[in-house]
């Protein structure tokens, strides 16, 4: 089982819907969990984090995140032709190792 | 504030050549991480610095790549001798701390083995 599973989509959108983004991860002690945006060529982006359960809303973004079925999203409301891009889940591990691991990553596409 | 430099850019090398990327960090920041990423794939951590010292590289191919942060800021990762799986984006990133809040990367080195 892979640390952190993201469906590699591509996943289209069309202009003004929302965007759910999904990931799930396998290490139940994970304590913060990121999102990451990389548009093609360029390096990743961090967009939001997340630690306690629940909505975290940031502008267009929402994170959601429940512990208990290791699991995170991100919602992206009224999409954009600019929010095309491949988004990354990427989840800190507990204490003691304090490394970053990423999800493959999901590709968004915008339809206009 | 500035961000996390990387140079160069772009890279091509034959297999079996060396090829050394250098980042230097956002000002402040202790700790940095040198990734790679793959075409289709997620970063995968190489190293990760405190300061100058190394804190994990359980995932550095160690017979082929060496790192180093001296005096606790710059950073140079080599790879010698290059194969042809070695191709990918090499990331470097810096956060103030642990990474509480996330990492702040650089615009990587595009590395191509032929």
């Amino acid at each position: 089982q892979k640390e952190v599973e993201q469906n590699s989509g591509p996943l289209s959108v069309p202009e003004g819907a929302i965007a759910s983004l999904n990931c799930t991860y396998s290490d139940r002690g994970s304590q913060s969990f990121f999102w990451y945006r990389q548009y093609s060529g360029k390096s990743p982006e961090l967009i939001m984090f997340i630690y306690s359960n629940g909505d975290k809303e940031d502008g267009r973004f929402t994170a959601q995140l429940n512990k208990a079925s290791q699991y995170v999203s991100l919602l992206i409301r009224d999409s954009q032709p600019s929010d095309s891009a491949t988004y990354l889940c990427a989840v800190k591990a507990p204490r003691g190792n304090e490394k970053l691991t990423f999800g493959t990553g999901t590709r968004l596409t915008i339809i206009p | 504030e500035a961000g996390v430099a990387q140079s160069p850019r772009y890279k091509i090398i034959e297999k079996r050549q060396s090829v050394a990327f250098w980042c230097n960090p956002i000002s402040g920041h202790a700790t940095l991480y040198w990734y790679q990423q793959i075409l289709g794939q997620g970063p995968k951590l190489l190293i990760q610095f405190q300061n100058n010292g190394v804190v994990d590289d359980s995932q550095l191919p160690k017979d082929r790549f060496s790192a180093e942060r001296l005096k606790g800021v710059d950073s140079t990762l080599k790879i010698q001798p290059a194969k042809l799986e070695d191709s990918a984006v090499y990331l470097c990133a810096s956060s103030f701390g642990t990474g509480n809040y996330g990492y702040t990367f650089g615009s990587g080195t595009r590395l191509t083995v032929v």
